[in-house]
């Protein structure tokens, strides 16, 4: 796979459910970085995890790091329909810029 | 709180033209950034600009683009001759430190006809 595939391509589930989504990536990373994007607009940076941190929570968000298997998770819990969007994770290497993944689309149903 | 813009927000042109897409990173940032998305396909990064240089580019950013601080609050991306496959929005994004999260504009969605 590339650097940064999220996992699944979509995603769809009900209002105050749970939302994960994975992401994988191929080469060493200094820090890892979650992005959402709803339908044609800008990206909006969600979450920064560096490579020596397990874990990161920031309200209903919790990112996962394992350097060993070169994945990443994004937990999204008690889900809103405000939080339908794209979700992408972005990893940064040695130099300073982003690797996209092809992204999550998931979808909130009230 | 602080953001990205970007000018303007749609362009439509004719192949061959020139166009200059604006930007106005976060006033205290130092590390400026493009990236572009082809409808539904990945955010692919372009180029990287820090103390008035490119500090990297892509593959993708060829003579056709250049990138300009032409004062000390725009950062403009030029596409001197555009092709069809131009056509995608341009993200602009900027950062205060090189390793540091980058704050995304919200785009510049550019058709070349």
């Amino acid at each position: 796979s590339q650097q940064g595939e999220e996992d699944p391509q979509a995603l769809s589930i009900q209002e105050g459910e749970n939302a994960t989504m994975n992401c994988s990536y191929k080469t060493s990373i200094n820090n890892l970085q979650w992005y959402r994007q709803n339908s044609g607009r800008g990206l909006v940076h969600l979450i920064l995890i560096r490579s020596n941190e397990r874990e990161k929570h920031s309200g209903r968000l919790r990112v996962t790091l394992d350097t060993s298997k070169k994945s990443s998770s994004l937990l999204i819990t008690a889900s809103r329909a405000a939080d339908t969007a794209s979700y992408f994770c972005a990893t940064r290497g040695s130099n300073y810029k982003l690797t996209f993944g092809k992204g999550t689309l998931l979808t909130v149903n009230p | 709180e602080p953001e990205v813009t970007q000018t303007p927000s749609h362009q439509v042109t004719q192949m061959g033209q020139e166009v200059i897409l604006r930007c106005v990173p976060i006033s205290n940032h130092l590390y400026f950034y493009w990236y572009r998305q082809i409808l539904g396909q990945k955010v692919e990064f372009l180029v990287s600009f820090y103390n008035n240089e490119i500090s990297e580019k892509s593959e993708i950013f060829d003579d056709q683009f250049s990138v300009e601080r032409p004062d000390g609050s725009n950062f403009t991306l030029k596409i001197r001759s555009t092709k069809l496959e131009d056509s995608a929005m341009y993200f602009c994004a900027s950062a205060k430190q090189g390793m540091q999260t980058q704050y995304f504009g919200p785009g510049t969605r550019l058709l070349v006809l």
